[in-house]
């Protein structure tokens, strides 16, 4: 249980476009979903925290214009990355907690890879 | 602030040999849990073992146990009978309650565990 997937896997995109990531829930309702950013070799940067039809909060630091999250419903989840740069190219990782489950817990999913040229 | 220190960058263990990693935590919270996490190179984040603060027994999951000193604010990660899988980099992580609702999760810097045949 508590399976978190992710969309696309890896994506490569041209400087300027925009790219969206889904996060979805599989086998649960997710109260609420985070999106990390991680940097080679460095630990996960938090970068906003979405409930379900409520407006992310984002991190300090983090542009929300750049980075657009909608949490539509409460399995779906999705990360923006509007008129990606080269310095947006990263490995983003979104987690949910479950509800009804031990809400403390977060589940991760396996991540996306971001390359823009 | 909350924080979280791995002081061990990277580790090394035979095959079969027992490794401990270690971790410590600043924090003034009283109820919050603690996470070990692993991230193979697959980079996908999975779960290996939580405790709660308000639990004296250690946590254990088959061949991973925990040592939690909440005084000393220490949690340490036992992984017994090393495999080859369990190569990975090792987050140890944090979050706390506070005022009704849950913050977020603390990570520290982690430690690359290498696993000899």
């Amino acid at each position: 249980g508590a399976v978190v997937s992710q969309h696309p896997s890896r994506v490569i995109c041209k400087s300027g476009t925009s790219v969206k990531i889904e996060c979805r829930s599989l086998d649960f309702q997710a109260t609420t979903m985070f999106w990390y950013r991680q940097f080679p070799k460095q630990s996960l940067m938090l970068m906003a925290t979405s409930n379900e039809g409520s407006k992310a909060t984002y991190e300090q630091g983090v542009e929300k214009d750049k980075f657009l999250i909608n949490h539509a419903s409460l399995t779906l989840s999705t990360l923006t990355v509007t008129s990606a740069h080269p310095e947006d190219s990263s490995f983003y990782i979104c987690s949910a907690t479950a509800t009804g489950l031990s809400q403390e817990t977060q589940y991760f999913g396996p991540g996306t890879r971001l390359l823009v040229l | 602030a909350q924080t979280v220190t791995q002081s061990q960058p990277e580790m090394s263990v035979q095959e079969a040999e027992t490794v401990t990693l270690s971790c410590t935590y600043d924090t003034s919270e009283s109820d919050y849990y603690l996470f070990w996490y692993k991230q193979p190179p697959s980079r996908q984040m999975i779960l290996v073992i939580r405790q709660e603060a308000y639990k004296q027994q250690n946590a254990t999951e088959n061949r991973f146990s925990v040592n939690f000193q909440k005084a000393a604010k220490s949690f340490s990660l036992k992984i017994s009978d090393s495999q080859l899988g369990d190569a990975a980099m090792y987050f140890c992580a944090y979050t706390a309650f506070s005022g009704g609702s849950q913050g977020n999760l603390i990570f520290g810097k982690g430690t690359k565990l290498s696993v000899k045949p």
